[in-house]
């Protein structure tokens, strides 16, 4: 039982390149999330998907697009790459339920030059 | 809308000092109230969480309590280690059904030795 994985851990692109963001979970949860994190700027919600089949856009989702390719994977894809997204990206999935807290992946490092 | 305030830090203490990070919010209704930590190029982790006024959430010798008269959720602990060197954020939970989690801005906490 992995949780919830990423990949790839690190990436450079130069500006204009696009690439997507792999998220996998195991734990048949139903919501998946996508957020970037920026020094001083905790984490902000870029996207999220409630259910398979459905996605939603959360605090800063310009720039992006999103898929939910089933009830595992939720990718983040990066059409042509600024370095105003040059940040660490992580994908999460809560259990649902009464409690509400989520379960982060390791993370991927990105950098746009 | 929904706010996380923490202490942004960074702090550095000495190894077997207290800590107290404070963590005040902003919301509707009776969110759960959550603290994260980041060790060093790792994703979050849960430290602990509290789902309703007065619970205390406690884990690894850090506690909070759910303050809902002072709208507050701060972090302490007795006797702090080096392994405690990490960041540390204050989360809650969206009421509006989204599962979403609204962070702070993390605190970064240095523990010498």
């Amino acid at each position: 039982n992995a949780g919830v994985t990423q990949t790839p851990k690190f990436q450079v692109l130069k500006t204009g390149q696009s690439m997507t963001l792999q998220c996998a979970q195991d734990m048949n949860h139903n919501s998946m999330y996508w957020y970037r994190q920026d020094p001083g700027m905790g984490l902000r919600l870029i996207y999220y998907s409630a259910s398979e089949g459905t996605t939603d856009k959360g605090e800063v989702p310009n720039g992006y697009n999103v898929s939910r390719l089933n009830k595992r994977e939720f990718s983040l894809r990066l059409e042509s790459a600024a370095p105003s997204q040059t940040s660490v990206y992580f994908c999460a999935s809560p259990p649902g339920g009464a409690y509400n807290e989520q379960f982060f992946g390791p993370g991927t490092r990105l950098t746009v030059l | 809308g929904n706010s996380v305030t923490q202490m942004e830090g960074p702090v550095t203490l000495s190894e077997e000092a207290f800590l107290t990070i404070n963590c005040t919010y902003t919301a509707t209704g009776y969110p759960s109230l959550f603290w994260y930590v980041q060790y060093p190029g790792e994703g979050l982790q849960l430290l602990l969480k509290a789902t309703k006024a007065d619970d205390k959430g406690s884990n690894k010798g850090f506690e909070a309590t759910y303050r809902k008269e002072t709208t507050s959720f701060h972090l302490e602990k007795g006797s702090v280690q080096v392994s405690d060197s990490a960041v540390y954020f204050c989360a809650l939970s969206d009421m509006s059904g989204s599962e979403k989690l609204v962070f702070g801005k993390g605190m970064k906490l240095t523990v010498n030795p």
